[in-house]
C-alpha cells in the first residue's frame, strides 16, 4: 500500500518566521512529488519534483526531492499571514498506463501577526 | 495555465436521488483524470482515478456501484453519486494532468459542495 506521511501535522509560528514542512513516502512505481496549498476551496499547485536534489523555487517558496531518503521539503521563508493554509504534498505513481496520487494528510500552517 | 472546470459548484437534492458531477479539462486532454472527497479540515482522500476509455480504477473502500465515473472523452469525466444518502454530503474535488509540454502538475476544479437533505 502506498503511503505518504507529512509532518508537522500543524504548526503555529509568528510572520517573518521560516518555516519547514517534511513529506516522505514509500510508494512503488514512483513518477513525481507534488506539493499544494489549500486554503478555502480546491488545492492551488505549487511544485513538481521528480528529479533529486534540484531545488525548485518560487518567490518565497522551495521546494527539493531526496530520492534517496524517500522524502521532500518545502519551505517557506519571511512568513506572511497570507501563507496561513493547509500544505499538501502528494505522490504520483503509476502502473503502466494508469496513475495514482496519493496524498498525505497535510500540514496546516498558521502565520500569525 | 491549465484550466479544469467543476459543475456545478454546489448541489442539494433529497435522500435517495443520484447527482451527476462533471469535471471538463478545457484547454488540455487529459487521459487520466482524478475523484477525491474532502471532509472538513481533512486532507483529500482520493476516490478513484478516472482513465479516458476505460473503467475507473476505485480506491479501498469506495463502492464501484454507488460512485459511478465515466471518462467518456479525453476532456470529460462525470462522477455520479447514486441514490445519495446524508452521509454522502461532502467536498467533492476533480484534477487533471496536462502533459509535460503544458508543464506538468495536477490542476484541480473548484469542487463541488454536495448536500443530501
Amino acid at each position: 500500500e502506498d503511503k505518504v506521511v507529512q509532518s508537522p501535522l500543524s504548526l503555529v509560528v509568528h510572520e517573518g518566521d521560516t518555516v519547514t514542512l517534511n513529506c516522505s513516502y514509500e510508494v512503488t512505481n514512483f513518477r513525481s512529488l507534488l506539493w499544494y496549498k489549500q486554503e478555502k476551496k480546491a488545492p492551488t499547485f505549487l511544485f513538481m519534483l521528480t528529479s533529486s536534489g534540484i531545488e525548485k523555487k518560487s518567490g518565497r517558496l522551495s521546494s527539493i526531492l531526496d530520492k534517496k531518503e524517500l522524502s521532500s521539503i518545502l519551505n517557506i521563508t519571511a512568513t506572511q499571514t497570507g501563507d496561513s493554509a493547509i500544505y499538501l504534498c502528494a505522490v504520483l505513481t503509476s502502473g503502466g498506463s494508469n496513475y495514482k496520487l496519493t496524498f498525505g494528510k497535510g500540514t496546516l500552517l498558521t502565520v500569525n501577526p | 495555465g491549465a484550466v479544469v472546470s467543476q459543475h456545478p459548484s454546489r448541489v442539494i437534492c433529497k435522500s435517495g436521488t443520484s447527482v451527476k458531477i462533471e469535471c471538463r479539462s478545457l484547454d488540455f486532454q487529459a487521459t487520466t483524470m482524478f475523484w477525491y472527497r474532502q471532509f472538513p479540515k481533512q486532507s483529500l482522500m482520493l476516490m478513484a482515478t478516472s482513465n479516458e476509455g476505460s473503467k475507473a480504477t476505485y480506491e479501498q473502500g469506495v463502492e464501484k456501484d454507488k460512485f459511478l465515473i465515466n471518462h467518456a472523452s479525453l476532456t470529460l469525466s462525470t462522477l455520479t453519486v447514486t441514490s445519495a444518502h446524508p452521509e454522502d454530503s461532502s467536498f467533492y474535488i476533480c484534477s487533471a494532468q496536462p502533459g509535460p509540454d503544458r508543464g506538468g502538475g495536477l490542476h484541480f476544479g473548484n469542487g463541488t459542495r454536495l448536500t443530501v437533505t
